[in-house]
């Protein structure tokens, strides 16, 4: 079963607009990582924030984690049509390395 | 280019035909995996590899067989295709505990 869960499913914003999605998952994690997907392409890592991290930042990118709540955001800034793609999230739980990823959050960002 | 090679990029299969796809990486890395999405449900786990001559299963391992013999290569084997195994199928790599690198998918069609 899926370990993490985006919301919302889908996103449509303006150019220049900030855009949020939050993943939660459900069990203790040794690290939460976002992944982009373009259209027909493979998944690129954004960002990995660690268990005892509670914010972490790259470029436009901005992650917090709370694991109390079992609960990640991804907030992109500034957004650019270039940022349309989906986002997932994934989580590293367990002792053998293997991620589990939601089912994404579909981000458009209109002209 | 340095990254995650997968061969084909397209196939389609009738029924009940086999298929071996390969993943290459030149990375280095330890561990290799194998997912596969399908719309709406994220990327689910298929077997994976934390070394040369190992693999384990993941969240959906019935109707596929992978080998790593060589750290570079893992292959996957699908021995009697079905329907149901119309997918998207993505191979990564990495270290231990480190982003994953992906390919660009091989995209598997059968009728």
């Amino acid at each position: 079963s899926q370990q993490g869960e985006e919301d919302p499913q889908a996103l449509s914003i303006q150019e220049g607009e900030n855009a949020t999605m939050n993943c939660s998952y459900k069990t203790s994690i040794n690290n939460l990582q976002w992944y982009r997907q373009n259209s027909g392409r493979g998944l690129v890592h954004l960002i990995l924030i660690r268990s005892n991290e509670r914010e972490k930042h790259s470029g436009r990118l901005r992650v917090t984690l709370d694991t109390s709540k079992k609960s990640s955001s991804l907030l992109i800034t500034a957004s650019r049509a270039a940022d349309t793609a989906s986002y997932f999230c994934a989580t590293d739980a367990g002792n053998d390395y293997k991620l589990s990823f939601g089912a994404g959050t579909t981000v458009t960002v209109r002209a | 280019n340095a990254g995650v090679t997968q061969t084909p990029k397209f196939r389609v299969l009738k029924t009940g035909q086999s298929m071996t796809l390969l993943c290459a990486q030149d990375m280095n890395h330890e561990y290799m995996y194998w997912y596969r999405q399908d719309p709406g449900m994220g990327l689910r786990l298929i077997h994976y590899s934390v070394g040369e001559g190992t693999t384990a299963k993941g969240e959906v391992p019935d109707g596929y067989n992978v080998s790593r013999l060589k750290k570079q290569n893992f292959l996957l084997g699908l021995e009697s295709a079905a329907p149901s195994q119309t997918s998207v199928y993505f191979c990564a790599s990495s270290y231990p505990r480190a982003p994953y690198t992906f390919g660009s998918g091989t995209r598997l069609t059968v009728v």
